[in-house]
């Protein structure tokens, strides 16, 4: 099956600074990517989603200048956590799919768990 | 306003039972169900989902799924649970109109006792 991978796989960082995290799809390109974040023992929250070669289209009350998306090709998308503070400190976990439908198979990375002190 | 509830926070089951974990679901039209498992500190697998066609679904692990649209259900099943079994189960949405999205449920901790 597909793979997709995240980058770190965890991170602890100082409060102020910034960090960014990789999701790449490994053998397969995908155009529509999703980002999430779950807090402990909770369930999974969309965050935004990213289209290749276009802006990120984000939920309701998630701060596009705090979270950065970036998806410059169709195997790379990247979310940079700006100024993180020890609120930002969660479970993040990527999604990709080929082609960005409902029917389509989406392909889940393992997480980064963000720790910011 | 479309959601997706587990009404069973954390069950537990011994090993070798029956389980049935419950998902009911609000949204103007049948969406795209599925169900995924999460162990901890670890992405998500997709067990099985429903696009169209037979209402009774068969998945990896032995789990099957039955849609029952008169009730807006989606209930996760399994004749004899392992132990290996003991995750996090979420029940999941895709709005067919909605680029593939998906709105979770809040999950259900499942435990299992030898």
């Amino acid at each position: 099956g597909a793979v997709v991978s995240q980058h770190p796989s965890r991170v602890i960082c100082k409060s102020g600074t910034s960090v960014k995290i990789e999701c790449r799809s490994l053998d397969f390109q995908a155009t529509t990517m999703f980002w999430y974040r779950q807090f402990p023992k909770q369930s999974l929250m969309l965050m935004a989603t990213s289209n290749e070669g276009s802006k990120a289209t984000y939920e309701q009350g998630v701060e596009k200048d705090k979270f950065l998306i970036n998806h410059a090709s169709l195997t790379l998308s990247t979310l940079t956590v700006t100024s993180a503070h020890p609120e930002d400190s969660s479970f993040y976990i990527c999604s990709a799919t080929s082609r960005g439908r409902a029917t389509d198979m989406q392909y889940f990375g393992p997480g980064t768990r963000l720790t910011v002190l | 306003a479309q959601s997706v509830t587990q009404p069973d926070i954390h069950i537990t089951v011994s090993e070798g039972a029956s389980l049935e974990l419950r998902c009911n679901y609000s949204y103007g039209a049948t969406p795209y169900l599925f169900w995924y498992v999460q162990s901890p500190g670890q992405g998500l697998q997709l067990l099985l989902k429903y696009f169209s066609g037979d209402t009774l679904v068969q998945g990896i692990k032995g789990f099957e799924a039955e849609f029952k649209r008169s009730q807006s259900s989606f209930n996760l099943r399994k004749p004899s649970v392992h132990w290996s079994d003991a995750a996090e189960y979420f029940c999941a949405v895709a709005p067919p109109d909605q680029g593939g999205k998906l709105i979770f449920g809040q999950g259900t901790e499942l435990s299992v006792k030898p």
